[in-house]
Protein backbone atom coordinates (compact mmCIF):
# COMPACT_ATOMS: atom_id res chain seq x y z
CA UNK A 1 0.00 0.00 0.00
CA UNK A 2 1.24 3.43 -0.99
CA UNK A 3 2.66 5.79 2.26
CA UNK A 4 2.15 8.80 0.73
CA UNK A 5 -1.06 9.63 -0.93
CA UNK A 6 -1.59 12.83 -2.66
CA UNK A 7 -4.62 15.48 -3.22
CA UNK A 8 -6.42 15.88 -5.46
CA UNK A 9 -6.15 13.42 -8.18
CA UNK A 10 -6.23 16.24 -10.58
CA UNK A 11 -6.19 19.56 -10.78
CA UNK A 12 -7.18 22.56 -13.77
CA UNK A 13 -6.26 25.99 -13.46
CA UNK A 14 -5.53 28.89 -15.59
CA UNK A 15 -1.87 30.57 -16.33
CA UNK A 16 -0.95 32.84 -13.60
CA UNK A 17 -2.97 30.78 -11.01
CA UNK A 18 -1.38 29.36 -7.97
CA UNK A 19 -1.89 25.27 -7.79
CA UNK A 20 -1.37 23.84 -4.25
CA UNK A 21 -1.01 19.76 -3.66
CA UNK A 22 -1.38 18.13 -0.79
CA UNK A 23 0.71 14.87 0.78
CA UNK A 24 -0.05 12.77 3.30
CA UNK A 25 1.67 9.42 4.61
CA UNK A 26 1.08 6.82 7.02
CA UNK A 27 4.38 6.57 9.33
CA UNK A 28 7.01 8.74 10.37
CA UNK A 29 9.93 9.50 8.14
CA UNK A 30 13.45 11.11 8.21
CA UNK A 31 12.43 12.96 4.76
CA UNK A 32 9.64 13.73 2.45
CA UNK A 33 10.59 14.81 -1.49
CA UNK A 34 8.13 15.79 -4.58
CA UNK A 35 9.14 15.10 -7.88
CA UNK A 36 7.51 16.00 -11.03
CA UNK A 37 6.60 14.07 -14.24
CA UNK A 38 6.15 14.95 -17.49
CA UNK A 39 3.83 12.79 -19.82
CA UNK A 40 5.82 10.45 -21.08
CA UNK A 41 9.10 10.64 -19.17
CA UNK A 42 10.99 9.75 -16.12
CA UNK A 43 10.43 11.65 -13.12
CA UNK A 44 12.38 14.65 -12.14
CA UNK A 45 13.15 15.94 -8.63
CA UNK A 46 12.08 18.86 -7.37
CA UNK A 47 12.57 19.41 -3.65
CA UNK A 48 13.25 17.56 -0.45
CA UNK A 49 12.68 18.71 2.97
CA UNK A 50 13.87 16.86 6.44
CA UNK A 51 11.49 15.72 9.10
CA UNK A 52 13.02 18.88 11.25
CA UNK A 53 11.81 21.51 8.62
CA UNK A 54 8.67 23.31 8.05
CA UNK A 55 8.96 25.06 5.23
CA UNK A 56 11.03 24.98 2.01
CA UNK A 57 11.39 27.18 -1.36
CA UNK A 58 12.92 26.48 -4.35
CA UNK A 59 12.09 29.25 -6.81
CA UNK A 60 8.07 28.93 -7.47
CA UNK A 61 8.14 26.22 -5.05
CA UNK A 62 6.95 26.28 -1.85
CA UNK A 63 6.72 22.70 -0.17
CA UNK A 64 5.70 22.81 3.63
CA UNK A 65 5.34 19.92 5.83
CA UNK A 66 3.69 19.11 9.22
CA UNK A 67 4.74 15.79 11.00
CA UNK A 68 2.08 15.86 13.73
CA UNK A 69 -0.76 15.73 10.92
CA UNK A 70 1.50 13.66 8.77
CA UNK A 71 0.90 15.97 6.07
CA UNK A 72 2.96 17.51 3.29
CA UNK A 73 1.63 20.27 0.48
CA UNK A 74 3.24 21.82 -2.56
CA UNK A 75 2.50 25.41 -3.68
CA UNK A 76 3.51 26.73 -7.25
CA UNK A 77 2.56 29.86 -7.34
CA UNK A 78 2.43 31.75 -11.15
CA UNK A 79 2.14 28.59 -12.51
CA UNK A 80 2.88 28.53 -16.09
CA UNK A 81 1.55 25.65 -19.14
CA UNK A 82 4.97 24.05 -18.45
CA UNK A 83 3.73 23.28 -15.12
CA UNK A 84 1.55 20.66 -16.57
CA UNK A 85 2.72 17.28 -15.48
CA UNK A 86 2.34 14.97 -13.03
CA UNK A 87 3.07 15.15 -9.33
CA UNK A 88 4.38 12.95 -7.16
CA UNK A 89 5.21 13.19 -3.58
CA UNK A 90 7.49 10.46 -1.86
CA UNK A 91 8.76 9.77 1.95
CA UNK A 92 11.11 7.33 3.23
CA UNK A 93 9.51 5.70 5.61
CA UNK A 94 11.78 5.99 8.42
CA UNK A 95 15.56 4.45 8.35
CA UNK A 96 15.27 2.42 5.08
CA UNK A 97 16.76 2.66 1.87
CA UNK A 98 13.78 2.88 -0.12
CA UNK A 99 11.62 5.91 -0.99
CA UNK A 100 7.53 5.13 -1.34
CA UNK A 101 5.82 7.18 -3.82
CA UNK A 102 1.99 7.90 -4.10
CA UNK A 103 -0.31 7.60 -6.37
CA UNK A 104 0.18 11.42 -7.66
CA UNK A 105 -1.65 14.64 -8.45
CA UNK A 106 -2.45 15.77 -12.23
CA UNK A 107 -1.78 19.34 -13.48
CA UNK A 108 -2.95 20.55 -15.81
CA UNK A 109 -2.28 24.43 -16.41
CA UNK A 110 -4.43 26.14 -19.22
CA UNK A 111 -2.62 29.12 -21.20
CA UNK B 1 26.51 11.49 -22.82
CA UNK B 2 26.42 11.30 -18.40
CA UNK B 3 23.24 10.18 -16.96
CA UNK B 4 20.46 6.81 -16.77
CA UNK B 5 19.69 5.28 -19.57
CA UNK B 6 17.39 2.41 -20.42
CA UNK B 7 17.02 0.19 -23.36
CA UNK B 8 14.79 -0.67 -25.17
CA UNK B 9 12.55 1.85 -24.41
CA UNK B 10 9.43 0.17 -25.90
CA UNK B 11 9.42 -3.81 -26.32
CA UNK B 12 6.37 -6.13 -27.21
CA UNK B 13 6.56 -9.66 -25.94
CA UNK B 14 4.52 -12.94 -25.94
CA UNK B 15 3.62 -14.57 -22.76
CA UNK B 16 6.16 -17.03 -21.28
CA UNK B 17 9.48 -15.28 -22.99
CA UNK B 18 12.20 -13.98 -21.22
CA UNK B 19 12.50 -10.07 -21.32
CA UNK B 20 15.44 -8.38 -20.18
CA UNK B 21 15.32 -4.68 -19.66
CA UNK B 22 18.45 -2.95 -19.07
CA UNK B 23 19.46 0.24 -17.14
CA UNK B 24 22.63 1.86 -17.14
CA UNK B 25 24.32 5.14 -15.33
CA UNK B 26 27.27 7.09 -15.65
CA UNK B 27 27.51 8.96 -11.94
CA UNK B 28 28.86 5.62 -9.51
CA UNK B 29 25.85 6.21 -7.66
CA UNK B 30 25.58 3.47 -5.55
CA UNK B 31 22.22 2.69 -5.24
CA UNK B 32 19.85 1.93 -7.91
CA UNK B 33 16.06 1.27 -8.41
CA UNK B 34 13.79 -0.64 -10.47
CA UNK B 35 9.93 0.94 -10.31
CA UNK B 36 6.73 -0.31 -12.16
CA UNK B 37 4.04 2.60 -13.18
CA UNK B 38 0.66 1.77 -13.47
CA UNK B 39 -2.55 3.45 -13.89
CA UNK B 40 -3.66 4.33 -10.14
CA UNK B 41 -0.84 2.27 -8.33
CA UNK B 42 1.75 5.16 -8.94
CA UNK B 43 5.59 3.97 -9.31
CA UNK B 44 5.84 0.20 -6.77
CA UNK B 45 9.54 -0.61 -6.02
CA UNK B 46 10.53 -4.30 -7.42
CA UNK B 47 14.41 -4.46 -6.67
CA UNK B 48 16.73 -2.12 -5.54
CA UNK B 49 20.90 -2.61 -5.31
CA UNK B 50 22.82 -0.85 -2.91
CA UNK B 51 25.89 -1.62 -4.25
CA UNK B 52 27.41 -4.16 -6.50
CA UNK B 53 26.25 -7.67 -5.89
CA UNK B 54 23.91 -6.15 -3.37
CA UNK B 55 20.02 -6.74 -4.21
CA UNK B 56 17.00 -6.87 -1.75
CA UNK B 57 13.60 -7.08 -2.76
CA UNK B 58 10.58 -4.12 -3.39
CA UNK B 59 7.02 -4.19 -2.62
CA UNK B 60 6.18 -6.66 -5.72
CA UNK B 61 9.37 -8.53 -7.03
CA UNK B 62 7.68 -11.84 -8.27
CA UNK B 63 8.07 -12.91 -11.54
CA UNK B 64 11.49 -10.76 -11.74
CA UNK B 65 15.36 -11.23 -11.43
CA UNK B 66 17.98 -8.59 -10.85
CA UNK B 67 21.56 -8.62 -10.96
CA UNK B 68 24.69 -6.28 -10.79
CA UNK B 69 27.58 -7.83 -11.19
CA UNK B 70 29.26 -3.92 -12.46
CA UNK B 71 27.84 -0.46 -10.27
CA UNK B 72 27.13 1.26 -13.46
CA UNK B 73 24.64 -1.64 -14.51
CA UNK B 74 21.47 -2.91 -13.28
CA UNK B 75 19.45 -5.15 -15.52
CA UNK B 76 15.59 -6.24 -14.67
CA UNK B 77 14.47 -9.80 -16.09
CA UNK B 78 11.36 -11.20 -16.63
CA UNK B 79 12.27 -14.84 -16.55
CA UNK B 80 8.24 -15.49 -17.86
CA UNK B 81 6.96 -12.70 -18.99
CA UNK B 82 2.60 -12.43 -17.85
CA UNK B 83 0.07 -10.18 -19.39
CA UNK B 84 0.14 -8.28 -15.58
CA UNK B 85 3.88 -7.19 -16.01
CA UNK B 86 2.90 -4.70 -18.86
CA UNK B 87 3.34 -2.06 -17.52
CA UNK B 88 5.91 0.96 -18.00
CA UNK B 89 9.17 0.04 -16.09
CA UNK B 90 12.02 2.65 -14.51
CA UNK B 91 14.79 2.63 -13.52
CA UNK B 92 16.35 5.66 -11.06
CA UNK B 93 19.76 5.81 -9.00
CA UNK B 94 20.84 7.84 -6.18
CA UNK B 95 24.19 8.60 -4.21
CA UNK B 96 23.27 7.33 -0.99
CA UNK B 97 20.32 6.37 1.13
CA UNK B 98 20.32 9.22 3.73
CA UNK B 99 19.05 12.32 2.21
CA UNK B 100 18.98 11.12 -1.19
CA UNK B 101 17.04 12.50 -4.44
CA UNK B 102 16.48 9.85 -7.30
CA UNK B 103 17.55 10.43 -10.98
CA UNK B 104 15.00 8.61 -13.02
CA UNK B 105 16.15 6.97 -16.88
CA UNK B 106 13.11 7.59 -19.53
CA UNK B 107 11.13 4.28 -18.81
CA UNK B 108 10.54 1.28 -20.99
CA UNK B 109 6.77 0.62 -21.85
CA UNK B 110 6.38 -2.76 -22.01
CA UNK B 111 3.88 -5.08 -23.63
CA UNK B 112 3.16 -8.76 -23.18
CA UNK B 113 0.37 -9.97 -25.55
Amino acid sequence: SQQGEEDPQALSIQEGENATMNCSYKTSINNLQWYRQNSGRGLVHLILIRSNEREKHSGRLRVTLDTSKKSSSLLITASRAADTASYFCATDAGRTDKLIFGTGTRLQVFP
Amino acid sequence: DAGITQSPRYKITETGRQVTLMCHQTWSHSYMFWYRQDLGHGLRLIYYSAAADITDKGEVPDGYVVSRSKTENFPLTLESATRSQTSVYFCASSWEREDYEQYFGPGTRLTVT
